[in-house]
């Protein structure tokens, strides 16, 4: 079992609508919870970080935590074009020292 | 204010030839992490310092590999006898301080493709 899964996609939605990515988790004992934007050919970009139960909304993007069912996910409202891109989840688990693991990654595309 | 920065942003070398990779992260950043990405993959923890000394070097795959960070702020990945299996983007990021709370930001990436 892999430490953070991420269905690879594409997902593909249209303009305008609101994009579900979803992260799987396997240390119950995982702590710290990111999810990071990666274009092609680009470095990971940092656009959530949520660390307790609940949701967390910063502009169009909404991360979702539920520790019990070790599951966090990012929700993109309004989907932009410019959204297409590769989202990456990553979490810390407890004791790593801040390492962080990520999934492989979901990759969104956002149609016309 | 200026993000992380590494050089080179390309590196080609001949297999065996040893390599050297730069990261400058953000200032003030007391921790400082490097990271291998191959494609299709999600990025791969090497090494984590905090200040001068690794903390963590648990990531790096053998001992062809070494990171210093002599004075708390550059850091330097080495690898020696490289080998085509190293062909990937390495990632550096810094954060303010180190810790599970701590948000880490990644700089540009060094593409070493080892021929």
């Amino acid at each position: 079992q892999k430490e953070v899964e991420q269905n690879s996609g594409p997902l593909s939605v249209p303009e305008g609508a609101i994009a579900s990515l979803n992260c799987t988790y396997s240390d119950r004992g995982s702590q710290s919870f990111f999810w990071y934007r990666q274009y092609s050919g680009k470095s990971p970009e940092l656009i959530m970080s949520i660390y307790s139960n609940g949701d967390k909304e910063d502009g169009r993007f909404t991360a979702q935590l539920n520790k019990a069912s070790q599951y966090v996910s990012l929700l993109i409202r309004d989907s932009q074009p410019s959204d297409s891109a590769t989202y990456l989840c990553a979490v810390i688990r407890a004791g790593t020292a801040s390492k962080l693991t990520f999934g492989t990654g979901t990759r969104l595309q956002v149609t016309l | 204010g200026a993000g992380v920065s590494q050089t080179p942003s390309n590196k080609v070398t001949e297999k065996g030839k040893y390599v050297e990779l730069r990261c400058d992260p953000i200032s003030g950043h007391t921790a400082l992490y490097w990271y291998r990405q191959s494609l299709g993959q999600g990025p791969e923890f090497l090494i984590y310092f905090q200040g001068t000394g690794a903390a963590d070097d648990s990531g790096l795959p053998n001992d062809r590999f070494f990171a210093v960070r002599p004075e708390g702020s550059v850091s330097t990945l080495k690898i020696q006898r490289t080998e085509r299996g190293d062909s990937a983007v390495y990632l550096c990021a810094s954060s303010p301080l180190a810790g599970g709370y701590n948000e880490q930001f990644f700089g540009p990436g060094t593409r070493l493709t080892v021929l």
